[in-house]
């Protein structure tokens, strides 16, 4: 079985500072680890995805995770926050041979001036 | 922006009433899925499809049906809508062709049952 922690419901950080919204994961085999951003009233918008080689994966508006095996983890960062990057985030993970994912139960970011 | 489509946006229906989330996408995506968004934001998996003719049920048991006779298009009919429907409901294509098979998701039909 496969699962996905998103350990913190909320996460407060002004505006300018950097952000970490953190996800651990549990599977057996190799991950396949995918980043999602939900603003209100819509879809879930890839962000980014971790499959091999360099841990340090970046994507969509400034994003970026770090992948660490030893930790099972797969932390969302990014250096400067905006306020627009106010959403809910999704942390998502499932095995190179297997067909479904499986998504945490999301983080609320919240940036302020 | 994927190229994923779901309509209507949003839905006010009576208890009792048949009715049909639609969904398509132009990316020629093999497979498709629904997803089921509760109040608590989670994501459950309810439905999905690998192929035209194949659908499969998810994770979350669900009372409504879906169908997959052309490739872009996906509905999921709810023959008779009660209150404990009223959810947000997410469609997601993905490629298996593609290497990693990463998910799109459209933009949700909003439907509340009274």
């Amino acid at each position: 079985a496969q699962s996905v922690a998103q350990p913190e419901d909320q996460v407060n950080v002004a505006e300018g500072n950097p952000l970490t919204v953190k996800c651990t994961y549990s599977v057996s085999g190799n991950p396949y680890l995918f980043w999602y951003v939900q603003y209100p009233n819509r879809g879930l918008q890839f962000l980014l995805k971790y499959i091999t080689g360099d841990n340090l994966v970046k994507g969509s508006y400034g994003f970026e995770a770090e992948f660490n095996k030893s930790q099972t983890s797969f932390h969302l960062k990014k250096p400067s926050a905006l306020v627009s990057d106010s959403a809910l985030y999704f942390c998502a993970v499932r095995t190179g041979g297997g067909n479904k994912l499986t998504f945490g139960t999301g983080t609320q970011l919240k940036v302020e001036l | 922006e994927a190229d994923i489509y779901q309509t209507p946006r949003y839905l006010v229906i009576g208890t009792g009433k048949k009715i049909t989330l639609e969904c398509s996408q132009t990316m020629g995506h093999d497979k498709m899925y629904w997803y089921q968004q509760d109040p608590g934001m989670e994501l459950h998996l309810i439905h999905y499809s690998y192929g035209v003719n194949s659908t499969e049920k998810g994770d979350l048991s669900s009372e409504s049906t879906v169908s997959r006779i052309r490739t872009e298009h996906f509905p999921l009919t709810l023959e008779s809508a009660r209150p404990s429907h009223t959810s947000q409901y997410l469609c997601a294509s993905s490629d298996s062709a593609g290497y990693t098979d990463t998910q799109y998701f459209g933009p949700g039909t909003r439907l509340t049952v009274l």
